[in-house]
């Protein structure tokens, strides 16, 4: 499988609960993306990475953590989430940040549901 | 702000076809792109523009009008595994994509 992969593919946690979401490309892309998608609802860019660092940050709530540990993974960490947290997770990457005409790769996303 | 308009659902015609348009109000413009995104899968990257025409590749055409602030995603011939939410993005002046809320299509026989 080449491409963009995240896990788990589906999420159910408590408000107390801590877990994290992981996405893996093998594109050789340099910069990583996270998104939320809520039904009916544009895309929302959360954060991005651009050579592992991040040069993003949207406004999201601090109980949403990336983690960028090298070119080709990136996390999200959630802890203390919201029911109206749930949401399908996309990541995606593409060749480089500020680069006009360079289209991005998603992965599946990760259904997540808050209960 | 910056925003980005498209009809929330359209319904077509197996071998017909369908003109999906999107217009857009941003602060500065570096592209404007089309996906593709199939119920419960992945966005898949349709198509590109960034100068005003039209992109044709295969059964479907994207055109661009910057003047105007609108692109249309045009789909011919049909088929049922036409039936997927289009999404149309502009790549604002910070190189940050700046998404619509998509557009379902259904296909009927």
């Amino acid at each position: 499988e080449t491409g963009v992969t995240q896990t788990p593919r589906h999420l159910v946690m408590g408000m107390t609960n801590k877990k994290s979401l992981k996405c893996e490309q093998h594109l050789g892309h340099n910069a990583m993306y996270w998104y939320k998608q809520s039904a009916k609802k544009p895309l929302e860019l959360m954060f991005v990475y651009n050579f592992k660092e991040q040069t993003e940050n949207n406004s999201v709530p601090s109980r949403f953590s990336p983690e960028c540990p090298n070119s080709s993974h990136l996390f999200l960490h959630l802890h203390t989430l919201q029911p109206e947290d749930s949401a399908l997770y996309l990541c995606a990457s593409s060749e480089e940040v500020e680069q006009g005409g360079t289209e991005a790769f998603f992965g599946q996303g990760t259904r997540l549901t808050v209960v | 702000g910056q925003n980005i308009d498209q009809p929330t659902e359209m319904t077509a015609t197996e071998g017909a076809i369908v003109q999906i348009n999107c217009t857009y109000q941003t602060s500065g413009f570096n592209g404007l792109f089309w996906y593709q995104q199939h119920a419960g899968e992945a966005p898949t990257f349709l198509s590109y523009n960034v100068l005003d025409g039209l992109e044709e590749k295969g059964r479907f055409s994207s055109f661009l009008s910057r003047s105007k602030g609108y692109s249309y995603l045009l789909l011919k011939e049909l088929q049922m595994k036409d039936s997927a939410s289009y999404l149309c993005a502009v790549l604002d002046s910070n190189y940050q994509l700046i998404w619509g809320a998509g557009t379902k299509l259904i296909i009927k026989p």
